[in-house]
């Protein structure tokens, strides 16, 4: 069964280092999302991309964090300069079709430990 | 800003009891909405969903009803098993984002224990 890939699965980073996430999509889906949750509270929306850019985002998202497409099949989070508060599990989602219409597939998660 | 709530953080449950988890929401354009299962250390995984044109949506042991005048879905699983032992995500999204974005808004889940 086709699944989300995502490395690494535990990362520790010190404050102010920069962090890139990487996540391979099911092969045949279009839309690909970052969410994250910290621990003990809820999956939080980071970012969708969709046909080579950014669809939307959250207030979470902002400067320290992009995401790049850079071949066909892998997607990455990047964080520029960590903070303590970015630790947390990051999922990375994909979709074959958009809003509304179907279900979002989700990797087992990395988790980022800023210390 | 908590448009979609889980207001039980866990439920215990007898096997082979009914579990009935609960989740309400506050922005009215949702309009899709769905239930992800969630092992620790693991990604969520889809259980299954409803759009806002239907009331009721079953696959196996698995239901979801939607109220939409109370803005109110639950998740029914019968009969709870020892491996339905996980935490539950309520989420939601609204068909009017734009093109390419599903933005899935979370509740905080629901804890459900089965006990033998």
């Amino acid at each position: 069964e086709p699944e989300v890939t995502q490395t690494p699965s535990h990362q520790v980073t010190q404050m102010g280092q920069e962090v890139i996430l990487r996540c391979v999509p099911i092969s045949n889906h279009l839309y690909f999302y970052w969410y994250r949750q910290i621990l003990g509270q809820k999956v939080e929306f980071l970012v969708s991309f969709y046909n080579n850019e950014i669809s939307e985002k959250s207030e979470i998202f902002d400067d320290q964090f992009s995401v790049e497409r850079p071949d066909g099949s892998n997607f990455t989070l990047k964080i520029r300069s960590t903070k303590l508060e970015d630790s947390a599990m990051y999922f990375c989602a994909s979709s074959r079709t958009g809003p509304g219409l179907g279900e979002l597939f989700f990797g087992e998660g990395s988790r980022l430990t800023v210390l | 800003d908590q448009q979609v709530k889980q207001n039980s953080p866990s439920l215990s449950v007898q096997e082979g009891r009914i579990s009935i988890l609960n989740c309400d929401y506050t922005n009215s354009m949702f309009d899709y909405f769905l239930w992800y299962k969630k092992y620790p250390a693991e990604g969520p995984t889809f259980l299954i969903s409803i759009s806002s044109i239907k009331d009721k949506n079953e696959d196996g042991r698995f239901t979801v009803f939607l109220n939409k005048s109370a803005k109110h879905l639950s998740l029914h699983i019968v009969p709870s098993q020892p491996g339905d032992s996980a935490v539950y995500f309520c989420a939601a999204s609204a068909r009017t984002f734009p093109q390419g974005a599903q933005k899935l808004v979370f509740g905080q889940g629901t804890r459900l224990t089965i006990n033998p």
